[in-house]
């Protein structure tokens, strides 16, 4: 199956601080989804990006999806930003849409 | 509100015993998700299911059992043949066939003890 790596593995801020994660993806994708865990645990998609950028706040991405690669951009970085950021593929068929997540970053933003 | 609820928060079982965690859904998401986290690593597949009264086995699904009576709930049991169960376990529904639209429920942390 598809394999997604995510680096770097953990990131320490000082609020304020802009940051960039990468997302690598072994295979093609369909669509690419970044999404935010928040330090009790609960996931909250950030955005869906086949290719392009979006922007929504201090957080845009971008996915180059020829070089198979996506980027999530944190700008003027706040304490709330920390936890963990996933990206996820679907498979390249469809298959139930279920996700092959990558392994994360784990963010840390202090004061 | 509409929304995922997970239930409990965290559960505690002896080795040996099956245990069923909870997952309610109020979004009327045709599809639900069961996905297994374990420290610092991604989220890895265990069951989903498309429709009701029906369910596919994910990446993982040794040791773990589904059902899909009712299309707000999707109930999760760990059995015993489960050799390592101690994680975090999350749900998801996601609308429509789309590939985005997911939601995801605050998990269920279990430990073995």
């Amino acid at each position: 199956g598809i394999q997604v790596e995510q680096s770097p593995p953990d990131l320490i801020l000082q609020e304020g601080a802009n940051s960039t994660l990468r997302c690598n993806f072994s295979d093609s994708v369909n669509n690419l989804q970044w999404f935010h865990q928040n330090p009790w645990g609960q996931l909250i998609n950030l955005f869906y990006i086949p290719s392009g950028t979006k922007q929504n706040g201090r957080l845009s991405a971008t996915t180059v999806a020829t070089e198979r690669y996506s980027l999530l951009y944190i700008s003027s970085s706040q304490t709330t930003d920390s936890g963990v950021y996933f990206c996820a593929v679907p498979p390249k068929g469809g298959g139930g849409n279920k996700l092959t997540f990558g392994t994360g970053t784990q963010l840390k933003v202090e004061l | 509100d509409g929304g995922i609820t997970q239930s409990p928060k965290y559960l505690f079982r002896k080795e040996g015993q099956n245990v069923t965690l909870s997952c309610e859904q109020n979004l009327n998401h045709d599809a639900m998700y069961w996905y297994r986290q374990d420290p610092g690593q991604g989220l890895r597949l265990i069951y989903y299911s498309q429709i009701v009264n029906d369910f596919q086995k994910g990446d993982i699904a040794e040791g773990y059992s589904v059902s899909r009576e009712k299309k707000e709930s999707f109930p999760l049991t760990v059995t015993s043949a489960q050799k390592n169960p101690t994680a975090f376990y999350l749900c998801a529904s996601r609308r429509g066939t789309a590939d985005y639209g997911y939601t995801f429920g605050s998990g269920t942390r279990l430990t073995v003890v």
